[in-house]
């Protein structure tokens, strides 16, 4: 049974910092995505990662694949306010498999 | 743009009832998915459909049946429904993993509350 784990699930981050939020996935697969979900909304697809050393590039956030560690990151880099949410991590073995998903509080 | 429509916002229920939850995409994805969503635990796949008429068994699939006799429209059936089956359902939809365009896409959740 495929397992996918994030950690850490609650981060509290000062605006300005950087950190890295990371999904460790049991099966072998070459293709993650990375959600964000806003309080009371669904889920918005932000990356998809395809191969092995694959990195992704959106304003502050950065997310990469390493599928011989079965290992994905999402980087944050100057955090600012609006990036507060929660993020989720899946990968697609047959079926979709979600992470438990990490809540982000970016404050002054 | 990808528009995945759930039939309801919110949905109160009584234990016992048989309940409904109808999910509609536009895009003509072959697959389509139906999980539940709780505090602390995730998403939490109940059914998944990857063609009309097929379905496959998700993590959590006790209490729950499914249909889809068409393509763009995916069911969620509660054959009688429990306080424990109160939840925000989402259902989400995509491509066969044969193009690199596989990321799903989600609808705006059911929240069911059942008394």
């Amino acid at each position: 049974e495929l397992k996918v784990e994030q950690n850490p699930l609650f981060l509290s981050m000062q605006e300005g910092k950087n950190y890295t939020i990371y999904c460790n996935y049991s099966t072998t697969s070459d293709r993650l995505y990375w959600y964000r979900q806003d309080p009371g909304k669904s889920l918005e697809s932000l990356f998809v990662l395809l191969s092995n050393g694959a990195v992704k590039q959106e304003g502050r956030l950065m997310a990469s694949l390493d599928t011989k560690a079965r290992l994905s990151t999402l980087h944050i880099t100057a955090a600012v306010h609006d990036l507060s949410a929660t993020y989720f991590c899946a990968v697609s073995y047959g079926k979709l498999t979600f992470g438990q998903g990490t809540i982000l509080t970016v404050h002054p | 743009d990808v528009k995945v429509t759930q039939s309801s916002r919110y949905l109160v229920k009584r234990t016992g009832e048989k309940v409904f939850l109808e999910c509609v995409q536009d895009m003509d994805h072959e697959n389509m998915f139906w999980y539940r969503q709780d505090p602390g635990l995730g998403l939490r796949l109940i059914y998944f459909s990857y063609d009309v008429k097929m379905k496959e068994k998700g993590d959590i699939p006790e209490g729950y049946s499914v249909s889809r006799e068409k393509k763009e429209r995916f069911s969620l059936i509660l054959e009688s429904a429990s306080t424990n089956q109160t939840s925000m359902y989402l259902c989400a939809s995509s491509f066969l993993a044969r193009t690199s365009r596989t990321e799903a896409f989600f609808g705006q959740g059911t929240r069911l509350t059942v008394v």
